[in-house]
């Protein structure tokens, strides 16, 4: 069975920019959950996806907004990039995003905000 | 509001020493427990979890984790790291009962001397 694919795997942007990235999560998984991860913040949810809702959010601006498909891709999207925007995007699938639902990770979008 | 401390930033062993990685957690209740492993340039793999049950969770790659709720703790032991063990370790939590939403620790880098 294939993993969490992201695409693409690199991005470089400069400020005032928006970008979207995208997820394929495993197949016959429903939720898709985005985390942003920095050297100064760590690893940080910004929100969850099932069955094209979303169902659960973190704490960022409204800069950054996402979709599911109902094939269960899914794109985050963040417009007017800063530099702090710089990061590790990951993001993960489960079955159906339950607390004991095992995550899988994908390997990652690496953004660059010059 | 849950959280997770892995005091240790950054711990170096010797190949074929044992390793512990420590993890503590505030929540009022047990809380589902997880330790993933990011290498360089990859996305996270979780290596074991807790939910209930025996306290001692075994994992993939010859890791084990002791849930001990007295001491709030989940720490990672390994008997004999292998070189290929050099990552980081993150400790996370998920609420019982929500959706899959991981609060990670800040991550440990493990580098493994030859």
């Amino acid at each position: 069975k294939a993993g969490v694919t992201q695409t693409p795997r690199y991005l470089i942007k400069t400020r005032g920019q928006q970008v979207t990235l995208s997820c394929s999560p495993i197949s016959g998984h429903r939720s898709v959950s985005w985390y942003q991860q920095t050297p100064g913040q760590g690893l940080q949810f910004l929100f969850e996806y099932f069955s094209e809702t979303q169902r659960n959010k973190g704490n960022f601006p409204g800069r950054f907004s996402g979709r599911q498909f109902s094939n269960s891709r899914s794109e985050m999207n963040v417009s007017t990039l800063e530099l702090g925007d710089s990061a590790l995007y990951l993001c993960a699938s489960s079955l159906d995003g339950t607390s004991t639902d095992t995550q899988y990770f994908g390997p990652g979008t690496r953004l660059t905000v010059l | 509001a849950q959280s997770v401390t892995q005091p240790d930033i950054h711990i170096t062993v010797s190949e074929g020493a044992s390793l512990e990685l420590r993890c503590n957690y505030s929540y009022g209740a047990t809380p589902y427990l997880f330790w993933y492993v990011q290498s360089p340039g990859q996305g996270l793999q979780l290596l074991l979890k807790y939910f209930s049950g025996d306290t001692l969770v075994q994992g993939i790659k010859g890791f084990e984790a002791e849930f001990k709720r007295s001491q709030s703790s989940f720490n990672l032991r390994k008997p004999s790291v292998h070189w290929s063990d050099a990552a980081e370790y993150f400790c996370a939590v998920v609420i019982t009962g929500t959706a899959s939403k991981l609060t990670f620790g800040t991550g440990t880098r493990l580098q493994v001397m030859l």
